[in-house]
């Protein structure tokens, strides 16, 4: 049971690059989010899938597309990088009853440490 | 709106001393309210969460209504408590957890 996995570890891009983070995970949670780590700033939600087939914004979206490609996976695309998105990027899942988060615990993956240069 | 303030976002303390991260939170309802902590090189992870009432690794955090605030304690810090901690909120029927800017806990020997 490997929980949440990210690819690739880390990445160093261009400013004006696209690239595409993968996460997955494998205890059949019907959630995933991704969030992005910064100094300061704490933990901040980009896009969130409350359930396969449904993707919502969070707090930080912009730069940013996302795609539940089924239950287990969902990745995150730059599309055209910028500097500002230098940042470690985690994956998390957890499980939602009835479309509610209930007390389960939220599982995060290793992260993904970007630099754009 | 739902809001996590650690007012802290660095807190050194001396082995031994006792450790009291601050989070305090603004929500109309009833939160769940959580701490989770992140090891040097290792993956965020639950610490407790309020509704267990449990000390994980002698930590202890009491939901406090009428302060709105989930203060994360522990009496006798240990060097391998060193970690950032996110104090974390869900709201009634959410979807995500709200998260807090973060404390950075050193602790010296």
């Amino acid at each position: 049971n490997a929980g949440v996995t990210q690819t690739p570890k880390f990445q160093v891009l261009k400013t004006g690059q696209s690239m595409t983070l993968q996460c997955a995970q494998d205890m059949n949670h019907n959630s995933m989010y991704w969030y992005r780590q910064d100094p300061g700033m704490g933990l901040r939600l980009i896009y969130y899938s409350a359930s396969e087939g449904t993707t919502d914004k969070g707090e930080v979206p912009n730069g940013y597309n996302v795609s539940r490609l089924n239950k287990r996976e969902f990745s995150l695309r730059l599309e055209s990088a910028a500097p500002s998105q230098t940042s470690v990027y985690f994956c998390a899942s957890r499980h939602l009853l009835d479309g509610r988060a209930v007390s389960y615990e939220q599982y995060f993956g290793p992260g993904t440490r970007l630099t754009v240069t | 709106a739902q809001r996590v303030t650690q007012p802290e976002k660095l807190l050194s303390v001396f082995k031994g001393a006792p450790v009291e991260l601050k989070c305090n939170y603004s929500y109309s309802g009833s939160p769940e309210l959580f701490w989770y902590v992140q090891y040097s090189r290792q993956r965020l992870q639950l610490l407790l969460r309020h509704i267990s009432r449990e000390s994980i690794k002698g930590f202890t955090a009491d939901l406090n209504k009428g302060e709105t605030s989930f203060h994360l304690k522990k009496p006798f810090a240990q060097e391998e408590d060193s970690a950032m901690y996110y104090c974390a909120l869900l709201g009634q029927g959410a979807q995500k957890l709200v998260f807090g800017q973060g404390t950075r806990l050193t602790i010296n020997p």
